[in-house]
């Protein structure tokens, strides 16, 4: 199975400032089917970008994903009071479906 | 607005059994494959079980194969997790998750989740 592994476990940034996310996997991802999710305390969560790059329905364009094979990131351009939370990547393109283990994003 | 609410978690001996249910409205239920995805507690997101729309075909991780049963009941518009001979690290919020995309591919992200359900595996 493909191992994400996310970097770095913990960003403290502050609001305004612009936020990039790493995740890297231990082979390629097939048809760069990479996902971004975010999760805020006792909730679900909430699909952001998938197929490395598109945006889910209803998310702000201050939130990006780049990257190919086993390279990926995500970018939040200008960081809301909203965006301190938890970030997972998930590969889909290769059975079984895997996720990342998550990077924090706190206020500093 | 999708909508999955899941029931059916609580607490359970070690070996026991539990089912779990995730009841699911605005958007056409057997179209979609439908998956379970656990988190321990302070833990990250895992995969546990996908079942096509049909029912036909089902999916499982290594760690639950031959333990859990997925099933659905289209005319009910609900998704079912069999849990049995559970064990300590079955512990967990278990969510239930709607495909991106109805189609017959499993190569999709999980666009919309329940709230998830408790499980505690525990003498």
């Amino acid at each position: 199975e493909i191992v994400l592994t996310q970097s770095p476990g913990t960003l403290s940034l502050s609001p305004g400032e612009r936020g990039t996310l790493s995740c890297r996997a231990s082979q390629s991802v097939n048809d760069n089917y990479l996902a971004w999710y975010q999760q805020k305390p006792g909730q679900a969560p909430r699909l952001l970008i998938f197929g490395a790059s598109s945006r889910a329905t209803g998310i702000p364009d201050r939130f990006s994903g780049s990257g190919s094979k086993t390279d990926f990131t995500l970018t939040i351009s200008r960081l809301e009071p909203e965006d301190f939370a938890l970030y997972y990547c998930q590969q889909y393109g290769n059975s079984p479906r895997t996720f990342g283990q998550g990077t924090k994003v706190e206020i500093k | 607005d999708v909508h999955l609410l899941e029931s059916g978690g609580g607490l359970v001996q070690p070996g026991g059994s539990l089912r779990l249910s995730c009841a699911a409205s605005e958007f056409t239920f057997s179209t979609f494959p439908m998956s379970w995805v656990r988190q321990a507690p302070g833990k990250g997101l895992e995969w546990v079980s996908t079942i096509s729309g049909d029912g036909g075909q089902t999916y499982y991780a290594d760690n639950v194969k031959g333990r859990f049963t997925i099933s659905r009941d289209n005319s009910k518009n609900t998704l079912y997790l069999q849990m049995n001979t559970v064990r300590a690290e079955d512990s967990a919020v278990y969510y239930c998750a709607k495909d991106l995309v109805a189609s017959r591919s499993t190569r999709r992200p999980f666009d919309s989740w329940g709230q998830g359900t408790q499980v505690t595996v525990s003498s």
